[in-house]
């Protein structure tokens, strides 16, 4: 099975900061990763699909990348309503379902 | 606009089942599958399950394998899920999730339901 990791597990950040969080697969899996933000209280929503495509109506200063096991995600200046946690998620294997990685919370420094 | 909505929260003791609903709308329900991910108080998500609402064809979490149905009305354009032998570990929220296949080649999971919480307690 595909196992999904991610780091850091949380981070403290200002707003305007750049914040970069990584997502590794446990072998290679294309572009297949998508990045989903989720607040407190309510469902994910999703971000980015296919490494790097932006969902639409997500701001611009969202932007994904990478290929085959290693992938990021990158807040180009943090606003308040971004501090939420971060999951990725391979879409490649199918019998074994979209897995998750374990998240990225994102809070006030 | 395209919308999941689900059932609302329950309260079961070890042992009994639950049935949770997801009312889709906005779309041709029987285009795109359904997913179902659970997450546990302060947990990350973890996945299911999937059901075409095509064929009703389904994939299931190997750990769950014997204790989930996933089903479909398409006349109502509503999934279920159905958990059995309820243990204190399945305390958790419960989300459905529409698979967009559009691309062609990638899928992603949009949008979500609200989620339902599920408390399982003696």
């Amino acid at each position: 099975d595909i196992q999904m990791t991610q780091s850091p597990s949380s981070l403290s950040a200002s707003v305007g900061d750049r914040v970069t969080i990584t997502c590794r697969a446990s072998q290679s899996i294309s572009s297949y990763l998508n990045w989903y933000q989720q607040k407190p209280g309510k469902a994910p929503k999703l971000l980015i699909y296919a490494a790097s495509s932006l969902q639409s109506g997500v701001p611009s200063r969202f932007s994904g990348s990478g290929s085959g096991t290693d992938f990021t995600l990158t807040i180009s200046s943090l606003q308040p309503e971004d501090f939420a946690t971060y999951f990725c998620q391979q879409s490649f294997s199918t019998p074994q379902g979209f897995t998750f990685g374990p998240g990225t919370k994102v809070d006030i420094k | 606009q395209v919308q999941l909505v689900q059932s609302g929260a329950e309260v079961k003791k070890p042992g009994a089942s639950v049935k949770v609903s997801c009312k889709a709308s906005g779309y041709t329900f029987t285009s795109y599958g359904i997913n179902w991910v659970r997450q546990a108080p302060g947990q990350g998500l973890e996945w299911m399950g999937w059901i075409s609402a095509y064929n009703a064809n389904t994939n299931y979490a190997q750990k769950l394998q014997g204790r989930v149905t996933m089903t479909t009305d398409t006349s109502t354009s509503t999934a279920y899920m159905e958990l059995r032998s309820l243990r204190s570990d399945d305390t958790a929220v419960y989300y459905c999730a529409r698979e967009d296949d559009s691309s062609g080649w990638f899928n992603w999971f949009d949008p979500w339901g609200q989620g339902t919480l599920v408390t399982v307690s003696s």
